[in-house]
């Protein structure tokens, strides 16, 4: 297994475009995560999936953003209605493990987002 | 929530020498504290990471301390090398979050100099 891949690696796209991104987690690992990265930023956390329920959110994930992962295994992030604030780039992580001790993540080299 | 501050922002260091990151953060129920270093154009790579049960870790060139009574924890990289150029980023992981989601630190721009 070579880790987490994600799909594509650049996408640029013009505001009010919908977008979608893929990420594949490591074999067998049952948690998948999303986060944002802006310039000179650390990663922002925005959902997480235990298997294929959607079990956490934050507030950074507005009603333009939805996640899936459908059978448990690859997930995908889509923004509707791109905005030029939307430009980051989104980067997914999966774990193995329950959630006491923390499961180590680990992270995906990400899709760089540019709307124009 | 929790929050990390990191310092400090850049950090140059002649090759050989040693390098010294340090992190602070708000919540006392944290209990899981990663290290992440990233490359240009790359996603983060986890290098070390300590539980609140230990005091200090170390694989080989580097290590990590976390002080729970003062909140803070630092990562200590020796003979620096070339290749440790990169932003590295701390974090922690609250306890009220069933997610076991990450909070970063804003992260340390390391330079090697040769």
């Amino acid at each position: 297994d070579t880790g987490v891949s994600q799909d594509p690696r650049h996408k640029i796209t013009k505001r009010g475009q919908n977008v979608t991104f893929r990420c594949d987690p490591i074999s067998e690992h049952n948690r998948l995560y999303w986060y944002r990265q802006t310039l000179g930023q650390g990663p922002e956390f925005l959902t997480y999936f235990q298997n294929e329920a959607q079990l956490e959110k934050s507030r950074l994930l507005s009603d333009r953003f939805s996640a899936e992962r459908p059978k448990g295994s690859f997930s995908t992030l889509e923004i509707q209605r791109t905005e030029q604030g939307d430009s980051a780039m989104y980067l997914c992580a999966s774990s193995l493990g329950v959630s006491f001790p923390p499961p180590a993540q680990y992270f995906g080299p990400g899709t760089r987002l540019t709307v124009l | 929530g929790e929050n990390v501050e990191q310092h400090p922002s850049t950090l140059s260091v002649q090759e050989g020498d040693s390098a010294v990151i340090k992190c602070t953060y708000s919540d006392s129920a944290s209990n899981y504290f990663p290290w992440y270093k990233q490359e240009l154009g790359k996603g983060p790579q986890l290098i070390i990471d300590i539980r609140s049960n230990v005091g200090e870790k170390k694989d080989q060139r580097i290590a990590v301390t976390l002080n729970k009574t003062a909140k803070h924890f630092s990562l200590h990289i020796t003979e620096t090398q070339p290749e440790d150029s990169a932003v590295y980023f701390c974090a922690a992981s609250p306890l009220d979050s069933s997610a076991s989601k990450i909070i970063f630190g804003s992260g340390t721009r390391l330079s090697i100099r040769p």
